[in-house]
């Protein structure tokens, strides 16, 4: 089976760096994906890591681990338009499941101005 | 372009109505996705189509019928639902069911059953 793990909320302020951690143990692992995801709107796909180390992009960036099963994405400078949820998901690799994706429950972030 | 197009964006329909929720996609992706989603929870997998051919079903009842008619189209029959059901319904594409590839989301149709 998969069980991801991620914390259900966090709050930070303008302007400061909020990092969101995720776990996760799976079997065939093929990639871990992060999504943002505002209230009432469809996710949207913000990275992606399937090899250990961090993806850099603008202000977000993601770290992976493959051998502790643990991710993080950070996200710098932070804006009020940066409050909403945060998807981690994994991507399993092989037999009738290939391509699927797992969710974590969601991270739910708020920045106080 | 990485758009999915999802119609209608929202819905409310009787336990004895029969509608569907349609998507569409022009990116040439070959696999494609419904999740239904409940507020406050992830996205919870309901079938992917690969190449047009159903290729996983998540046990979900048969009164959620899905349909692949082209390449570009994915479509979800809806008959006989509960109000459990109500949640927002997600399409999402990808290139491949599984190469290293990202899957894309539509907006959303936001069901009501009453």
């Amino acid at each position: 089976g998969q069980n991801i793990d991620q914390p259900t909320e966090m709050t930070a302020t303008e302007g400061a760096i909020v990092q969101i951690n995720c776990t996760y143990q799976t079997s065939g692992f093929n990639g871990l994906f992060w999504y943002q995801q505002h209230a009432g709107e469809a996710p949207t796909f913000l990275s992606y890591n399937v090899l250990d180390g961090l993806e850099e992009k603008g202000r977000f960036s993601s770290f992976l681990s493959r051998s502790k099963g643990y991710s993080y994405l950070l996200l710098k400078e932070l804006q009020m338009k940066d409050s909403a949820s945060y998807l981690c998901a994994v991507r399993h690799d092989r037999g009738s499941t290939l391509g699927r994706l797992y969710f974590g429950r969601g991270t739910q972030l708020t920045v106080w101005p | 372009d990485t758009e999915v197009t999802q119609t209608p964006k929202h819905l409310v329909m009787g336990m004895t109505n029969k509608k569907s929720l349609k998507c569409e996609q022009h990116m040439g992706h070959r696999a494609m996705y419904w999740y239904k989603q409940k507020a406050k929870k992830p996205p919870e997998l309901m079938f992917v189509y690969s190449y047009e051919k159903l290729s996983i079903n998540e046990s979900v009842p048969s009164r959620f019928s899905p349909e692949c008619p082209n390449s570009s189209l994915l479509n979800l029959h809806l008959h006989a639902l509960q109000p459990e059901d109500s949640a927002l319904y997600l399409c999402a594409s990808s290139p491949h069911r599984g190469a290293q590839e990202t899957q894309y989301f539509g907006p959303g149709t936001r069901l009501l059953v009453l």
